[in-house]
């Protein structure tokens, strides 16, 4: 079972609009969550990451989470054409005193139209 | 600055030929080291982890091994290729450090065609 969820699959903004993502994790456990960021061809690169309820932000993007429907959702504001790309969530558990393994959800394709 | 570098960059090999990837971090000691498959346009799955030189866990079983020959180098191969092995491989690296040092840095792939 995968353990995160996001939606939607896929997402088309218009250039200066807002593009909001939501992600779900299915195990209680796991309550430390990133966005992470795919260009076409390239690795990953770590948005932000959230670990406390409530908002996070962090230039144009802004993360929220709630820890006890175990949902956290990223919105870009003022979204720009190179924004456009594969978000992915990322959810980890606490192990003692150190994060076990990123689980990673199925990602959420942006298009920014100009 | 850290960086990490993947190579080969693209490969096209045959159905049972064997195969080796290699990632290369600077700048940073003792990372932890990863590898990474993904299908096109899907999700991460991670293959292996490194702590330490000569040290390696696997995840998931895809007829494929990895080592950890020196403490910047993680290295990715097979004897034998298989269809299913097509993909976009990434290395990754993270520091030891409790909550909040996890997040993965990750290199710039190796796309693989098998045929």
């Amino acid at each position: 079972q995968q353990k995160v969820q996001q939606s939607p699959e896929s997402l088309s903004v218009p250039e200066g609009g807002m593009a909001s993502f939501n992600c779900t994790s299915s195990d209680r456990n796991f309550q430390y969550f990133w966005w992470y960021r795919q260009h076409s061809g390239e690795g990953p690169k770590a948005l932000m990451s959230i670990f406390s309820d409530g908002d996070k932000k962090e230039g144009r993007f802004t993360a929220h989470l709630n820890k006890a429907s175990l949902h956290v959702s990223l919105h870009i504001r003022d979204s720009q054409p190179s924004d456009s790309a594969l978000y992915f969530c990322a959810a980890s558990e606490l192990r003692g005193s150190a994060l076990g393994r990123l689980h990673f959800g199925a990602g959420t394709q942006l298009i920014v139209i100009p | 600055a850290q960086t990490i570098h993947q190579w080969p960059v693209a490969e096209i090999k045959a159905v049972g030929s064997p195969l080796s990837l290699g990632c290369t971090i600077k700048g940073k000691s003792s990372p932890n080291l990863y590898w990474y498959w993904q299908a096109t346009g899907g999700t991460l799955q991670q293959l292996f982890y490194s702590i330490t030189v000569g040290q390696v866990e696997s995840v998931v079983q895809l007829n494929l091994s990895a080592s950890r020959p020196k403490d910047d180098q993680f290295i990715l191969s097979t004897e034998k290729l298989l269809l299913s092995h097509s993909g976009f491989y990434l290395c990754a690296w993270s520091l030891w450090g409790g909550v909040g040092a996890e997040t993965l840095y990750f290199g710039s792939g190796t796309r693989l065609t098998v045929l």
